[in-house]
């Protein structure tokens, strides 16, 4: 059974802290993804990778920052939380190649920054 | 850049009975794929269903089906002899299919809720 796991399911941090988000997968998939979900706006992707010590922007990439050291793991970094980050974030991963790989998701963790 | 709309912020059916979600995209690619995802409450993401741009056939997946018109950029999601396991957020998804890395654009989601 495929798996992508994020370390916490609630987080709640406070103005300024440096903030961690980590997720794993055990599919050995080369793509992962983080995206930000926010009711109206839907799933906003921040950053991805496609490799290890590989990353590209995604389409709200400010404020954060990624690593991937190793091919299972991808950590999202809040270098310093405000509250303009409170939301959903959720970690995904897929194959790499043009095929109709789908992204599988992990259960989410849900950010308050207070 | 490409974009998908969804329309229908929120939905209602009845057990048993069929339901049509609305998918709008924007793209001047001609080859690309198209993807549904649900969320159910609490849970995770999973996918529905997808579509090739270059199949005409349009996909099926027992009760799921979508109306792919590629000419009118519409992607829809038809959901028949609905249960209640079939409440959740569903997302329509592009991804363009020159590449490899996966990208996804989402549109904003529709809540489907099913009563009894």
């Amino acid at each position: 059974d495929v798996k992508v796991t994020q370390s916490s399911r609630y987080l709640v941090k406070r103005t300024g802290e440096k903030v961690f988000l980590e997720c794993v997968q055990d599919m050995d998939h080369e793509n992962m993804f983080w995206y930000r979900q926010d009711p109206g706006l839907g799933l906003r992707l921040i950053y991805f990778s496609y490799d290890v010590k590989m990353k590209e922007k995604g389409d709200i990439p400010e404020g954060y920052s990624v690593s991937r050291e190793k091919k299972e793991r991808f950590s999202l970094i809040l270098e310093s939380a405000s509250t303009n980050q409170t939301s959903m974030y959720l970690c995904a991963s897929s194959l790499l190649g043009t095929g109709t790989y789908e992204q599988y998701f992990g259960p989410g963790t849900r950010l308050t920054v207070t | 850049a490409q974009t998908v709309t969804q329309s229908q912020p929120e939905m209602s059916v009845q057990e048993a009975e069929t339901v049509t979600l609305s998918c709008t995209y924007d793209t001047s690619e001609s080859d690309y794929y198209l993807f549904w995802y649900k969320q159910p409450p609490s849970r995770q993401m999973i996918l529905v269903i997808r579509q090739e741009a270059y199949k005409q056939q349009n996909a099926t997946e027992n009760r799921f089906s979508v109306n792919f018109q590629k000419a009118a950029k519409s992607f829809s999601l038809k959901i028949s002899d609905s249960q209640l396991g079939d409440a959740a957020m569903y997302f329509c998804a592009y991804r363009m299919m020159n590449t490899g890395f996966q990208k996804l654009v989402f549109g904003t989601g529709t809540r489907l809720l099913v009563s009894p």
